[in-house]
């Protein structure tokens, strides 16, 4: 059965710092993984979208990566800002339906 | 930019009742979902919907939860007898493709269950 775990479940850092985010997934056999933000009281926005085949997927200040085979991803988010300010959580599609497997998120506060 | 609508944002029922959840996903997605998050847990599965039907449902999505897509924008989300445990956010998503295709999610309906 998947499992998805990620570490720290909380961070705090000061604004500027590069920091990443980690993710575990127990089952390498995987479709893609996913990163969402999460935002206090509303739903999750997609952040970026790993293919199986992929290593990492970049999308502004944000990269992720994907090592299958140790079942890891990381999030890097780049000179941070206090609106980076949100819980990220990070899910796989281990069946091809588009069943998500999320972790449990990491909430990180940027201070200014 | 589309997104995807839940109403209403917050239900309040008592034990027993019947809810409807609704959901208007993005125009052009083809795929349709439901998850929930039980307050402090992580976001769990209910049920995945293509062409009409359910594609895949986990535990959670017993006889007492049941979807459908009445015309073609509502997609909903029925639970014929409401528990106590059924409180959670409950959250709608849609993707274009059913593989490698990011999923929409709209902004949850809080259901409180008394």
């Amino acid at each position: 059965k998947q499992e998805v775990t990620q570490i720290p479940a909380a961070l705090s850092v000061p604004e500027g710092e590069n920091l990443v985010l980690n993710c575990s997934f127990t089952d390498s056999a995987i479709y893609n993984l996913q990163w969402f933000r999460q935002d206090p009281g509303k739903g999750l926005t997609s952040l970026l979208l790993i293919q199986s085949s992929q290593r990492e997927q970049t999308s502004g200040r944000l990269n992720a990566s994907l090592d299958k085979s140790s079942g890891r991803s990381t999030l890097y988010i780049a000179a941070s800002q206090p609106g980076d300010s949100a819980t990220y959580l990070c899910a796989v599609d281990s069946s091809n339906t588009g069943k998500l497997i999320f972790g449990q998120g990491t909430t990180l506060q940027v201070k200014p | 930019e589309p997104e995807v609508t839940q109403t209403p944002s917050h239900q309040v029922t008592q034990m027993g009742q019947e809810v409807i959840l609704r959901c208007v996903p993005i125009s052009n997605h083809l795929y349709f979902y439901w998850y929930r998050q039980i307050l402090g847990q992580k976001v769990e599965f209910l049920v995945s919907f293509y062409n009409n039907e359910i594609s895949e449902k986990s535990e959670i999505f017993d006889d007492q939860f049941s979807v459908e897509r009445p015309d073609g924008s509502n997609f909903t989300l029925k639970i014929r007898s409401t528990k106590l445990e059924d409180s959670a956010m409950y959250f709608c998503a849609s993707s274009v493709l059913r593989l490698d295709s990011p999923l929409h999610f709209g902004n949850g309906t809080r259901l409180t269950v008394t």
